[in-house]
């Protein structure tokens, strides 16, 4: 079973200041893997897939990379729209599974 | 667009039974692998069963495999979740997702909350 770990738990910045959240895979993934943004009191929102691709509708300041085992998304210049918990994820082939990271959340600092 | 919209949630007792609905519109609902997700209080995403768009094929997370059963009618555009023997661990936001097959989800409901508890 393939457990995803993300880091940190909670990244402390301003607006403005340039985010990066890691995931690390327990066993290489080639590069399926997504991001999910989540905000308070509202459903995840699909944002990157296949590691690098943004989903429609996503700006362009939500990048994501990453191969193998790690894997990393990036919020070159943080919008106060973008404080928000961000969920990476992929899916086991078999059995069908489909596993989530803990999360990490990105607060104002 | 699409829209997911969640029902059925509520106060249940332990060992009791509920069934989830999710209505689909907006998109080919008889051509989409759909999911159920959940999401306790203050906690993260978990991941509970798939059906693929014709339902010949099923998956379930290990601790709810056996309780709980993910059906769908096409045409009704309807995903739902039975959910048998509640635990009060199974408190949580539940959520509909579609899926991009064959990896991820794209589009998602807002939630119906399901609450275990005498």
């Amino acid at each position: 079973e393939i457990v995803l770990t993300q880091s940190p738990a909670t990244l402390s910045l301003s607006p403005g200041e340039r985010a990066t959240l890691s995931c690390r895979a327990s066993q290489s993934l080639s590069t399926y893997l997504a991001w999910y943004q989540q905000k308070p009191g509202q459903a995840p929102r699909l944002l990157i897939y296949d590691a690098s691709n943004r989903a429609p509708g996503v700006p362009a300041r939500f990048s994501g990379s990453g191969s193998g085992t790690d894997f990393t998304l990036t919020i070159s210049s943080l919008e106060p729209d973008d404080f928000a918990v961000y969920y990476c994820q992929k899916r086991s082939d078999w059995p069908p599974a489909w596993t989530f990271g803990q999360g990490t959340k990105v607060e104002i600092k | 667009q699409v829209q997911l919209v969640e029902s059925g949630g509520g106060v249940v007792q332990p060992g009791g039974s509920l069934r989830l609905s999710c209505a689909a519109s907006g998109f080919d609902f008889s051509n989409a692998d759909m999911h159920w997700v959940r999401q306790a209080p203050g906690k993260g995403l978990e991941w509970l069963a798939y059906i693929r768009f014709d339902g010949s094929d099923k998956s379930y997370e290990k601790s709810v495999k056996g309780r709980f059963t993910i059906s769908r009618d096409n045409s009704q555009n309807t995903l739902y979740l039975e959910m048998n023997s509640l635990r009060a661990e199974d408190t949580a936001l539940f959520y509909c997702a579609k899926g991009r097959r064959p990896n991820y989800f794209d589009n998602w409901g807002q939630g119906t909350l399901v609450t275990v508890s005498s």
